[in-house]
């Protein structure tokens, strides 16, 4: 299994701030990695797919980069409804693995 | 619009088996894999698996190989996850999502979750 390591596990923010959230995959994955973002008590929501392609719907505050093994997750400007824990997963090979999240906190 | 709509929560004895379905509408169903992911109380995301409606094609994580089945029934846009011989650490909420090749297979759209608790 490709195993996914997000940094940091948390971090603390504020409002207007700008964010960023990497994920390491342990192989090459080619571009095949998504962003998901998850509220308590709910499903999580697909921000970006392939690494880079917003999902329809999702602000563009939010865009993604990276290839091969690093990606980043970017949050420009930080509004009070993104406190959420984020995850990446790859979806290049069975079985799909994901990151252990990221929980971003208000400062 | 889509809608991934699965059934109540479930709780069931150690050894016992249990069936959560997922109805899909607002989409042509056998156009994408159903992934099944599950969720800990507390804990990250893991993928147990995925089917293909249109063929009946199946993969499952290999913990899980045995244990589980995927089945679906096209004429009601339905999939089904049978999970049998439970055990405590099969207590999670159970989450079906749909997945695309334009998405590159990333989860679009999820059901709301089924609770399963394993518990004498």
């Amino acid at each position: 299994d490709i195993q996914m390591t997000q940094s940091p596990s948390s971090l603390s923010a504020s409002v207007g701030d700008r964010v960023t959230i990497t994920c390491r995959a342990g192989q090459t994955i080619s571009s095949r990695l998504n962003w998901y973002q998850q509220k308590p008590g709910k499903a999580p929501n697909l921000l970006i797919y392939a690494a880079s392609s917003l999902q329809s719907g999702v602000p563009s505050r939010f865009s993604g980069s990276g290839s091969g093994t690093d990606f980043t997750l970017t949050i420009n400007s930080l509004q009070p409804e993104d406190f959420a824990i984020y995850y990446c997963q790859q979806s290049y090979i069975a079985p799909q693995t994901f990151g252990q999240g990221t929980k971003v906190e208000i400062k | 619009h889509v809608q991934l709509v699965q059934s109540g929560a479930e709780v069931k004895k150690p050894g016992a088996s249990v069936k959560v379905s997922c109805k899909a509408s607002g989409y042509t169903f056998t156009d994408y894999d159903i992934n099944w992911v599950r969720q800990a109380t507390g804990q990250g995301l893991e993928w147990v698996g995925w089917v293909t409606p249109n063929s009946g094609n199946t993969g499952y994580a290999q913990k899980l190989q045995g244990r589980v089945t995927f089945t679906r029934n096209t004429s009601i846009s339905t999939v089904y996850m049978e999970l049998s011989s439970l055990r405590s650490d099969d207590t999670a909420v159970y989450y079906c999502a749909r997945a695309g090749a334009y998405s590159g297979y990333a989860e679009d759209y999820w059901g709301q979750g089924t609770l399963v608790t394993v518990s004498p």
